[in-house]
């Protein structure tokens, strides 16, 4: 497609749930990453993929979040147990490679209840 | 690790008048400087950018100015419109934690009225 794109556009889990969320990249993009936004703020950086390396998960919250990228395109971040304060909308973003400009998706908004 | 701060988180101006939103952050090694627009429901697109070797970046009715050495920088939109609503976010990207994360400011809501 022209551009990222993510799914599900909107997932409702209950507290406890696994829940996986999509990201197809622009074909071709070698660097893909993950932020998660809160209602009224900014995009916080969650991890980075440079292919299927994952280079920097310094902003993951817990070790209940976890990424993967297998084949250095599609990226799934997976949240296991989800709790209240996981609601937010994850965002995924792709770029060429270091130092360009980067991509958003429309993301998906996640609430747990 | 870097942090960025944005003003003023609200602004409302008339059509036709101009807007300036501005920016500080931390991390003088720092060096690209994006601008996101953000519709309600929709993910942020880019607008325009700068890098910490250029003082100064104009695209039609929008210009971004950068000052390395108070480590600031400003979005101006002129003649604005009832289109250019939207939340807009800085960003700052530097050579920490890997060199290509993105750390955003909290975000000016823009309304512009007719």
């Amino acid at each position: 497609g022209a551009g990222v794109s993510q799914s599900p556009r909107y997932k409702v889990a209950k507290r406890g749930q696994d829940v996986a969320l999509r990201c197809d990249p622009i074909s071709g993009h070698v660097s893909l990453f993950w932020y998660q936004q809160a209602l009224g703020q900014g995009p916080e950086f969650l991890t980075y993929f440079q292919n299927e390396a994952q280079l920097d998960k310094s902003g993951l919250p817990s070790d209940r979040f976890f990424a993967e990228r297998p084949e250095g395109s599609v990226s799934t971040l997976k949240i296991q147990r989800t709790q209240q304060e996981d609601s937010a909308v994850y965002l995924c973003a792709s770029s060429l490679g270091l130092n360009t400009e980067a991509f958003f998706g429309q993301g998906t908004r996640l609430t747990v209840v | 690790g870097e942090n960025v701060e944005q003003h003023p988180s609200t602004l409302s101006v008339q059509e036709g008048d101009s807007a300036v939103i501005k920016c500080t952050y931390s991390d003088s090694a720092s060096n690209y400087f994006p601008w996101y627009k953000q519709e309600l429901g929709k993910g942020p697109q880019l607008i325009i950018d700068i890098r910490s070797n250029v003082g100064e970046k104009k695209d039609q009715r929008i210009a971004v100015t950068l000052n390395k050495t108070a480590k600031h920088f400003s979005l101006h939109i002129t003649e604005t419109q009832p289109e250019d609503s939207a939340v807009y976010f800085c960003a700052a990207r530097g050579l920490t934690g890997g060199g290509n994360k993105l750390t955003f400011g909290t975000g000016t809501q823009l309304k512009v009225e007719l």
